[in-house]
């Protein structure tokens, strides 16, 4: 059974900072990875999506790595931003595709102090 | 598209109460999930669908819990009788084959 593990399970940093959460999963066999941001309160909002083939995913001052072989996917965001501050979770699709559904880390949750 | 569509947002009831939550596919997409949120354990992922069959409903905690998806566009969620421990946030997700997958915005649901 896959098992999705992000670390650390929270972090404070200063606006300015450059940091990167952790995914480790234990299946390597998967078909896309997944990140999400969940602000308090609220649904999930999908950041980038990394097919099994890719590398790497940027969006703005996102970038997503996945390495397959180790089980593992960063999430880099640069120059922090109060806004930042949020829940960020990673969640990986099996080979199967859809079929498998979406297996969910616990998260990482953020604060960017102004 | 208006994305997926949840309902009610927020649901308080008390126990022994039936449940219903709702859900509204984006369209064009063949998977539809349901999942369960706590600070607890996470997301959990309850049941899912594929073209509106149940594929695996082996998250579903008890017989309490049951799940429908009567078309492509509709989907519901029924707690019957309720319990204070089933209190959480619900979240319905759809996607289409092996890409993105979309998420609603929730029902919170409380059990007095």
């Amino acid at each position: 059974k896959q098992e999705v593990t992000q670390i650390p399970a929270a972090l404070s940093v200063p606006e300015g900072e450059n940091l990167v959460l952790n995914c480790s999963f234990t299946d390597s066999a998967i078909y896309n990875l997944q990140w999400f941001r969940q602000d308090p309160g609220k649904g999930l909002t999908s950041l980038l999506l990394i097919q099994s083939s890719q590398r790497e995913q940027t969006s703005g001052r996102l970038n997503a790595s996945l390495d397959k072989s180790s089980g593992r996917s960063t999430l880099y965001i640069a120059a922090s931003q109060p806004g930042d501050s949020a829940t960020y979770l990673c969640a990986v699709i099996g080979s199967g595709g859809g079929a498998d559904g979406l297996t969910f880390g616990k998260g990482t949750h953020l604060i960017i102090q102004p | 598209d208006a994305g997926v569509i949840q309902s009610p947002r927020h649901e308080v009831t008390e126990m022994g109460q039936e449940v219903t939550l709702r859900c509204k596919p984006i369209s064009g997409h063949d998977y539809l999930f349901w999942y369960r949120q706590t600070m607890m354990r996470g997301l959990e992922l309850l049941i899912y669908f594929n073209n509106n069959v149940p594929i695996d409903d082996s998250g579903m905690p008890e017989d309490r819990f049951s799940a429908k998806m009567p078309n492509a566009s509709f989907s519901t969620l029924k707690i019957q009788p309720s319990e204070p421990r089933d209190s959480a946030v619900y979240f319905c997700a759809s996607i289409r084959g092996n890409t993105e997958a979309f998420f609603g915005q929730g029902t919170r649901l409380t059990v007095v």
